[in-house]
């Protein structure tokens, strides 16, 4: 049974940068397999993807969010992470991570519990 | 960007009863759509993909239909543990996956 685990401060300043960690058990991302994304949910509304690490060397983002995010991988880790760069309010959101199979097949059938993300001064 | 756009916003139906969620694609997306159920608290939970297909674990009474911009989801004899916010997500064209704004099913 695969699960995530998402991790990182609950409370980021405006302008400066959001950093959170998903940390993978029962599978590895590294297998080539699966991917792995991000998604965001302001509280009250709906889902947002942000991007998806593949182990095999590709790493996709939102167009709408893709001049301020980064996603890489600790493969050693068996951990994915997500940094947002200039935070505003409008970046506050619970942030998942979640499991794909990939072009065709992208939808996420793991997800984390998730991690509250408030953005305050 | 391929707007999903879910219909109605809230439904209200008995419990025992049938209920049946809308989501449309502003493009065709083929059958390259999925439905999440999401409690309060709790991260959304994959229900139907492929337009049609039930997840692993997901009970019958959950089906799935349509194809190009038009699906339905429908939940054929409500349990009290279906009322919740559900999503559509395509995942035809890409990036970016899109979901639709959710359409929350109460007990009326």
């Amino acid at each position: 049974q695969v699960q995530l685990q998402e991790s990182g401060p609950g409370l980021v300043k405006p302008s400066q940068t959001l950093s959170l960690t998903c940390t993978v058990a029962g599978g590895s991302i590294s297998s080539g397999i699966y991917y792995w994304s991000w998604i965001r949910q302001p509280a009250g509304k709906g889902l947002e993807w942000i991007g998806r690490f593949y182990s095999r060397g590709s790493i996709n983002y939102n167009p709408s969010l893709k001049s301020r995010v980064t996603i890489s991988a600790d493969t050693s880790k068996n951990q994915l992470s997500l940094i947002l760069s200039s935070v505003t309010a409008a970046d506050a959101a619970v942030y998942y991570c979640a499991r794909d199979k990939g072009v065709g097949n992208t939808f996420f059938d793991y997800w984390g519990q998730g991690s509250l993300v408030t953005v305050s001064s | 960007e391929i707007v999903m756009t879910q219909s109605p916003a809230t439904l209200s139906v008995s419990p025992g009863e049938r209920a049946t969620l809308s989501c449309r694609a502003s493009q065709s997306v083929s059958t390259n759509l999925a439905w999440y159920q999401q409690k309060p608290g709790q991260a959304p939970r994959l229900l139907i993909y492929g337009a049609s297909a039930r997840a692993t674990g997901i009970p019958a009474r959950f089906s799935g239909s349509g194809s190009g911009t038009e699906f339905t989801l429908t939940i054929s004899s409500l349990q009290s543990e279906d009322f919740a916010v559900y999503y559509c997500q395509q995942y035809n064209i890409w990036p970016p996956y899109t979901f639709g704004q959710g359409t929350r099913l109460q007990i009326k």
